[in-house]
């Protein structure tokens, strides 16, 4: 059984470019989080999906940054015009429902760099 | 309200000796409190969880310590190795309908010095 999957692992954008960062969840799982990590942060809450629907966006930026997780295939992060300041580490994770909390389980990360 | 502090940023500890990191919480609503452990270049891992009707628990050299009362908790890990070198966050999490979002504190980067 396959952990989440991020790719690309590392993403290197010039500023106004696009970013898109994928994720496919653990096997099973049907709920899936975006963090996002600024160097020496802990990781901050973006938004939370499930399958075609937007559950919680309240953490993710109101401009340039969308987030889906459609029936078929991963979910994406999309980030439009990139700036400098979206240079971080992008973390997602995996859920197969709300209830089972210990079974959280985040992926290795998508590092984009804005140039 | 959401916010979860953590500390220290840094703790350098010599092998064999025990290392401690606190977290203090303000939302009384949280009611699930993970620790996570992350190497450089990989996503956080669960270590230990607590709940806030136990005031402590042991899964092999990780204790969590939680205290109500004052709204604190941490970690304490006995006989650290080199091997648990790493960064570790301690989060908190919404109970009921707010699903998995989870608050982070900002990370303690642990040195274990051989």
């Amino acid at each position: 059984n396959a952990g989440v999957m991020q790719n690309p692992r590392h993403l290197v954008r010039r500023r106004g470019q696009e970013a898109r960062l994928r994720c496919s969840p653990m096997k099973g799982h049907s709920h899936v989080y975006w963090y996002r990590q600024l160097p020496e942060e802990g990781l901050k809450f973006m938004v939370y999906l499930q399958k075609e629907n937007i559950i919680d966006e309240s953490g993710m930026p109101k401009e340039r940054f969308s987030a889906e997780f459609p029936k078929e295939g991963p979910s994406i992060l999309r980030i439009q015009q990139v700036v400098r300041g979206d240079s971080a580490a992008y973390f997602c994770a995996s859920s197969p429902d709300t209830v089972t909390e210990e079974k959280l389980f985040f992926g290795s990360g998508t590092q984009l760099s804005v140039l | 309200q959401q916010q979860v502090k953590q500390s220290p940023q840094s703790l350098i500890v010599q092998k064999g000796g025990i290392s401690i990191i606190n977290c203090a919480y303000e939302n009384t609503a949280f009611d699930y409190f993970p620790w996570y452990q992350q190497f450089p270049g990989k996503g956080p891992a669960l270590l230990i969880a607590i709940r806030p009707d136990v005031s402590e628990k042991k899964e092999g050299r990780f204790t969590i310590s939680f205290n109500k009362s004052a709204k604190q908790f941490s970690l304490h890990i006995m006989d650290s190795q080199p091997g648990d070198s790493a960064t570790y966050f301690c989060a908190a999490l919404l109970g009921g309908d707010a699903g998995n979002m989870l608050t982070f504190g900002g990370g303690t980067r642990l040195m274990v010095k051989p």
